[in-house]
């Protein structure tokens, strides 16, 4: 156990529809970094967010969007999602950029279905 | 892209030691090696990392070696748990605008046989 949850689990929607992805951090950690795993491939850097800030971003386009709150739990959000959307989602939390102990936690993460 | 390249895949004797290798020629001065590794549908969990000197902890061994192009991870007694997709990640620490971001390749994955 990471301390890291990731909410809902599973989820199914369809080509053009929105959704909201949700991250609850480890206690004591102010980034939140997200990555999409789609099936047999590494995980890949979507963003991260550093005390509510976007902090970095990956190959992504815009319709991939996030939040990260005061309490540092975090969200993503994909508008307008396409089949190739279809991927595991993971959240990782850690303590901070500069430290040397940057060690990031993930989540279970949420398998997303775009039908 | 990855900064890494590793085997594909490598299989292990359960109870024997597991040595995965890893080049990073390219690596800076400011990138640690970080190990993690990806038991199936679960999220990566985090293994050992270090800058230039050889690290121990409760899971792991990692050897990185001088010149830094190169390490290994050892597994000192590997079991069946440990079953997964290996990945090395060169990482940088450095408060830059890339610090912490977690670049994964295709990774080793690591068969442990009875």
């Amino acid at each position: 156990e990471t301390g890291v949850t990731q909410s809902p689990t599973h989820l199914i929607k369809t080509r053009g529809q929105q959704v909201t992805l949700r991250c609850s951090s480890q206690s004591g950690h102010n980034t939140v970094s997200w990555y999409q795993q789609a099936l047999g491939q590494g995980p890949q850097f979507i963003f991260q967010y550093y005390r509510e800030e976007e902090n970095g971003r990956g190959n992504f386009p815009p319709r991939f969007s996030g939040l990260q709150f005061p309490n540092y739990s975090s969200e993503l959000n994909v508008n307008a999602l396409e089949l190739d959307d279809s991927a595991l989602y993971l959240c990782a939390s850690s303590q901070g950029q500069t430290l040397a102990k940057n060690i990031q936690y993930f989540g279970a993460g949420t398998r997303l279905s775009v039908l | 892209d990855a900064k890494t390249t590793q085997p594909p895949s490598m299989d292990c004797a359960e109870g024997r030691a597991a040595n995965l290798p890893c080049n990073h020629s390219t690596i800076s001065g400011n990138e640690y090696v970080y190990w993690y590794r990806q038991i199936h549908s679960q999220g990566p969990q985090y293994i050992i990392h270090g800058l230039k000197n050889n690290e121990t902890n409760e899971m792991a061994s990692l050897i990185i070696t001088e010149d830094r192009k190169s390490s290994t991870l050892i597994l000192p007694h590997a079991t069946l748990r440990d079953t997964a997709v290996y990945y090395c990640i060169a990482m940088l620490t450095d408060g830059s605008s890339n610090t912490g971001k977690l670049i994964f390749g295709q990774g080793t994955t690591l068969q442990v046989k009875p």
